[in-house]
């Protein structure tokens, strides 16, 4: 398997609501990584897991959770979100820690009402 | 923290002709600068990568290259064709120290190939 999943597609979701996003992949990579998108704009760091733990977490707000259960998981919670946190949510990873491809799933299109 | 800048927003050249998309960065500990494409619902896909300890590299119609004194790369693509129609971003690598980089994404390049 060479590719990184994501699921849902698609999301829609109340301020007051709480979910999950997950992301796998299976090719052994051991970094993983959240980005924000939003429409016409570029990718946003989030968070970096390396070895099933957070090293980078680029001052997101409380109200976004991510855990990394094993090696090839990885969920992003969701709670108490804002209209503003709509976006394509991105999910990569990469064999190694530096200098390494990041590979991206096709990513959860949350939409916050 | 790492500042990426990219220009321009939006390229159009006539089919066939070469397009050139320029970035430069920000932090000197910078080591990786990858390139992605992405179409209109799609994920971003790399293209073209380069590492600091490389001044140039070619993939057949696609090369990029890198002035690390200056803190600049440049992606370019020869003899366009219509599929290269897409939204192209640069990126450099943020150091972590100890952990995995994260990446800083320019703002993009709209492409638009003219048949």
């Amino acid at each position: 398997d060479t590719e990184v999943t994501q699921t849902p597609k698609h999301l829609v979701m109340g301020m007051t609501n709480k979910k999950s996003l997950k992301c796998e992949q299976h090719m052994g990579h051991r970094a993983m990584y959240w980005y924000k998108q939003k429409a016409k704009k570029p990718p946003e760091l989030m968070f970096v897991y390396s070895y099933e733990k957070l090293s980078i977490n680029e001052s997101v707000p409380s109200r976004f959770s991510p855990e990394c259960p094993n090696s090839s998981l990885l969920n992003l919670h969701l709670h108490a979100l804002q209209p503003e946190d709509s976006a394509l949510y991105l999910c990569a990873s990469s064999q190694g820690y530096t200098q390494e491809t990041q590979y991206f799933g096709p990513g959860t299109r949350l939409l916050v009402l | 923290g790492e500042n990426v800048e990219q220009h321009p927003s939006t390229l159009s050249v006539q089919e066939g002709d070469s397009a050139v998309i320029k970035c430069t960065y920000s932090d000197s500990a910078s080591n990786y600068f990858p390139w992605y494409k992405q179409e209109l619902g799609k994920r971003p896909q790399l293209i073209i990568d380069i590492r600091s300890n490389v001044g140039e590299k070619k993939d057949q119609r696609i090369a990029v290259t890198l002035n690390k004194t200056a803190k600049h790369f440049s992606l370019h693509i020869t003899e366009t064709q219509p599929e290269d129609s897409a939204v192209y971003f640069c990126a450099a690598s943020i150091r972590a120290g100890g952990g995995a980089d994260g990446l800083t994404f320019g703002k993009g390049t709209h492409l638009i190939i003219q048949p």
